[in-house]
């Protein structure tokens, strides 16, 4: 089983200023690359980028996701005072079926 | 644009059933899409409980379920639901309905707060 790993547990920024989320996996995700949700309190998770790294409706520009083989990066480019949540990265493993989360990067205002 | 909104007891007592319900709108648990229920426990993260789909019908389950949980649709009233036996605290969670897309889930439900308590 694939294990995504994140860092930092927790990002303490000023808005506009530039975030740097890393999410890595146990081994080699090429088949199914990563897919990254932003999470705020009492809301569902939303999806951010898709695993072909497209960019889900609604998302802005200044998000933007990186990354191959074992590791991944999401990059909000300025931070606006909406961003700051707990971001999660995932993973679908094809055989036998399984969705791995990371443990989440909580983003906090400094 | 698809909804989801589950429903079921917010209260379960240890060793029960918990049982839960997500209806659609905007869609249908019938259609050519896969369906799932994910969870998150108080501080925890998310786990991915397992997944349905109608043609088939076809489920998985994540093992470290160890065969507790039951996911199957009533076409008749398009209800999805989840049946997760011999609940524990650990049990307790916020509950979610999802659609799977885009190597992922591309859409939530609001979440049903759950908790196993006596």
């Amino acid at each position: 089983e694939i294990v995504l790993t994140q860092s930092p547990g927790t990002l303490s920024l000023s808005p506009g200023e530039r975030a740097t989320l890393s999410c890595r996996a146990s081994q080699s995700v090429n088949n199914h690359p990563i897919v990254w949700y932003q999470h705020k309190p009492g809301q569902p998770p939303r999806p951010l980028f898709s695993s072909t790294s497209s960019r889900a409706t609604g998302i802005p520009g200044r998000f933007a996701a990186s990354g191959s083989g074992t590791d991944f990066t999401l990059t909000i480019s300025s931070l606006e005072p909406e961003d700051f949540a707990v971001y999660f990265c995932q993973h679908y493993s094809g055989s036998p079926p399984m969705y791995t989360f990371g443990q989440g990067t909580r983003l906090e205002i400094k | 644009q698809v909804q989801l909104r589950e429903s079921g007891p917010g209260l379960v007592g240890p060793s029960g059933t918990l049982s839960l319900t997500c209806v659609v709108s905007g869609g249908s648990f019938t259609s050519p899409n896969w369906w799932s229920w994910v969870r998150q426990g108080p501080g925890k993260g998310l786990e991915w409980i397992g997944e349905f789909y109608h043609g088939g019908p076809t489920t998985d389950y994540n093992p470290s379920l160890k065969r507790r949980a039951t996911i199957s649709l009533d076409a008749s009233k398009n209800h999805l639901s989840l049946n997760l036996t011999s609940v524990t605290a650990a049990d307790s969670a916020v509950y979610y309905c999802t659609r799977i897309g885009g190597g992922g889930f591309d859409y939530w439900g609001q979440g049903i707060r759950v908790t196993v308590s006596s």
